[in-house]
């Protein structure tokens, strides 16, 4: 089958950083996606990767192995602003398959 | 970057009428689009798949008479909920694929649609 497995839920404190862990398998992998959404809103584009490795982007950075089938997004710095639901997505094959993850729902506390 | 434009933002609509959403690349041609909709504090669940110039490819459990999917241009999609019902109110969101650059996916603003 073909499926991506991140936890549901995640707290964290303001200033602290925290990893978002996402799974896949997948028969296809062309690259994986990690998008920020607010309650209401379309997805935030955060990080694309394709390679293997760290990638990052100010405060936040995105890791990927291809051959562990594993992902995470770091968030350094937290802020409240930062409160939000993190999809980790693969997009897949010859086929454009686009698989997703359920999404992490992630709360910044003071 | 590049842009999708996703219109109507938000539609109310009574139990028994179409509705009609559009989804445009704006400086990209997307040879494929995704549909999905999301209902509150849930995340995105993907409804199909549409390639231009072909028939969309549908995820299980949704029906294809009830949603219909044209993609007659490389730059716009739409998503027509047919004899729309209260159970389809939800946020339907599109999003295309750029393969011409590096951030790949790009996804509309999203349409809150209503149904009384």
């Amino acid at each position: 089958g073909q499926n991506i497995d991140q936890p549901t839920e995640m707290t964290a404190t303001e200033g602290a950083i925290v990893q978002i862990n996402c799974t896949y398998q997948t028969s296809g992998f062309n690259g994986l996606f990690w998008y920020q959404q607010h309650a209401g809103e379309a997805p935030t584009f955060l990080s694309y990767n394709v390679l293997d490795g760290l990638e990052e982007k100010g405060r936040f950075s995105s890791f990927l192995s291809r051959s562990k089938g594993y992902s995470y997004l770091l968030l350094k710095e937290l802020q409240m602003k930062d409160s939000a639901s993190y999809l980790c997505l693969n997009y897949g094959g010859a086929t454009n398959k686009l698989i997703f993850g359920t999404g992490t729902l992630l709360a910044v506390q003071p | 970057g590049a842009v999708v434009s996703q219109h109507p933002s938000r539609v109310i609509c009574k139990s028994g009428t179409s509705v009609k959403i559009e989804c445009r690349s704006l400086d990209f041609q997307a040879t494929t689009m995704f549909w999905y909709r999301q209902f509150p504090k849930q995340s995105l669940m993907l409804m199909a798949t549409s390639n231009e110039g072909s028939k969309a490819t549908y995820e299980q459990g949704v029906e294809k008479d009830k949603f219909l999917i044209n993609h007659a241009s490389l730059t716009l999609s739409t998503l027509t909920v047919t004899s729309a019902h209260p159970e389809d109110s939800s946020f339907y969101i599109c999003s295309a694929l750029d393969t011409s650059t590096n951030e790949k996916l790009f996804f509309g603003s999203g349409t809150q649609l209503s149904v009384l």
